[in-house]
């Protein structure tokens, strides 16, 4: 059984470039949620995904958008590129039903140049 | 901003000696989690204590909840070299999760 996978592992952009980030949850789990993790800091909530909707967002400008696709795997999309985007970003996933303990990918090492 | 501040930032202790970090936290929960980090790895769940529990075991894990202080204790017991990692609180509110920093755990042979 296939846990959280992200791609890419590790990814280097310059300033005012686009990135994309994708996450293929647990199997069996319908919602994915996305976190950036600074270096040094613990996690900081990006927005969540259920049933193809956002459902809820944290502190992150419109520069930060997603996207759940029918297979509920997702994506996260970050436009307009700064040095401060530079982190690693983390995909959970969980299932709704059965809200708890989040299942965690290893995550997507993006630095912004 | 982050809801749970964990403390100490950074813990060095021998193998075989126990851990102890703690988690403070402002608003009210629903439950809190901790969650462990190998260096700059994914999030792997520890436990997860519910507000109405006030003492959760996990085998070498004992996590404490003190919901009138709004804080929360794990202990590691026995610990490894393995355990060498940092842990995070995680506080739960309206299906998302608010982690703290994070304290820093090294286990010495």
């Amino acid at each position: 059984d296939a846990g959280v996978t992200q791609s890419p592992t590790h990814l280097i952009k310059t300033r005012g470039q686009q990135v994309t980030l994708r996450c293929s949850p647990k199997s069996g789990h319908d919602t994915v949620s996305w976190y950036q993790q600074a270096l040094g800091q613990g996690p900081q909530f990006i927005f969540q995904y259920y049933e193809e909707e956002e459902r809820q967002r944290g502190n992150f400008p419109d520069r930060f958008s997603g996207h759940q696709f029918p297979n509920y795997s997702s994506e996260l999309n970050v436009n307009a590129l700064l040095l401060g985007d530079s982190a690693l970003y983390l995909c959970a996933s969980s299932l709704i039903s059965e809200w708890g303990e989040l299942f965690f990918g290893e995550g997507s090492r993006l630095t912004v140049l | 901003s982050q809801q749970g501040e964990e403390d100490p930032q950074a813990l060095s202790i021998q193998e075989g000696e126990n851990a102890t970090m703690n988690c403070s936290y402002k608003t009210s929960i629903n439950n809190l989690q901790w969650y462990r980090q190998n260096s700059g790895r994914g999030l792997v769940h520890l436990i997860l204590i519910r507000s109405n529990e006030r003492e959760k075991h996990s085998g070498r894990l004992r996590v404490t909840l003190d919901t009138s202080k709004k804080s929360s204790s794990l202990l590691i017991t026995a610990s490894r070299a393995a355990d060498t990692a940092s842990y995070f609180c995680a506080t739960d509110g309206d299906y998302k999760l608010s982690f703290g920093a994070g304290t820093t755990v090294t286990v010495r042979a």
